[in-house]
């Protein structure tokens, strides 16, 4: 079974600073990987996915992602932050349903704080 | 567009209560999902549709009952609730098979008193 790890419960960054988020993922095959964001009370916007081809790859907002296979990481990056990324971000891992989509299992989500 | 909507924005039941939280999807998708979330808490898969036949139903208690009337629409009838049922319900859809990434709706808050 698939399983998702974002070791990270809180990171506190200060407005313009760099930040990066941590996911590791467990999947027997090729992992179909997804980032998303979920401000307070809201639903979940997708910032990037990554299926084949280039590792790194560029998502809304500024984010981009770099895909590990040797360290099964899906790591998440923005060189700096504006006050309106304070959400919290969650990694996920996609398991194919055949005729049906895939599968999300989801990481335990990383809050993010944003100091002015 | 790639909005998913859904009603109500909160909702607020008794565990004697009968209601049904709606999810409509305008982008052609054929595969729609519940997802339940508590607070602090990822979101945990409920049910799939694809085709609008249940092809997944992660063992979820019979006091939800989904229902997908068409291509567009997903319902998911609540009845006899508990407490710990309170939570947020995402809806979302997508593209069914490979390599299509999921749509959410901003979710229904669901209190059971």
């Amino acid at each position: 079974a698939q399983s998702v790890t974002q070791p990270d419960i809180h990171i506190t960054v200060s407005e313009g600073a760099s930040l990066e988020l941590r996911c590791n993922y467990s999947y027997g095959a090729t992992p179909y990987l997804f980032w998303y964001v979920q401000s307070p009370g809201q639903g979940l916007q997708l910032l990037l996915k990554y299926f084949s081809g280039d590792t790194l790859v560029q998502g809304i907002k500024g984010f981009e992602a770099e895909f590990k296979r040797s360290q099964s990481s899906f790591n998440l990056r923005k060189p700096s932050v504006h006050w309106s990324d304070a959400a919290e971000y969650f990694c996920a891992v996609g398991a194919i349903i055949e005729a049906a989509g895939n599968k999300l299992t989801f990481g335990g989500g990383t809050r993010v704080l944003v100091k002015p | 567009d790639t909005e998913v909507t859904q009603t109500p924005k909160h909702l607020v039941m008794g565990m004697t209560n009968k209601k049904s939280l709606k999810c409509e999807q305008h982008m052609g998708h054929r595969a729609m999902y519940w997802y339940k979330q508590k607070a602090k808490k990822p979101p945990e898969l409920m049910f799939v549709y694809s085709y609008e036949k249940l092809s997944i139903n992660e063992s979820v208690p019979s006091r939800f009952s989904p229902e997908c009337p068409n291509s567009s629409l997903l319902n998911l009838h609540l009845h006899a609730l508990q407490p710990e049922d309170s939570a947020l319900y995402l809806c979302a859809s997508s593209h069914p098979g490979r390599n299509y990434e999921q749509y959410f709706g901003p979710g229904t808050r669901l209190t059971v008193t």
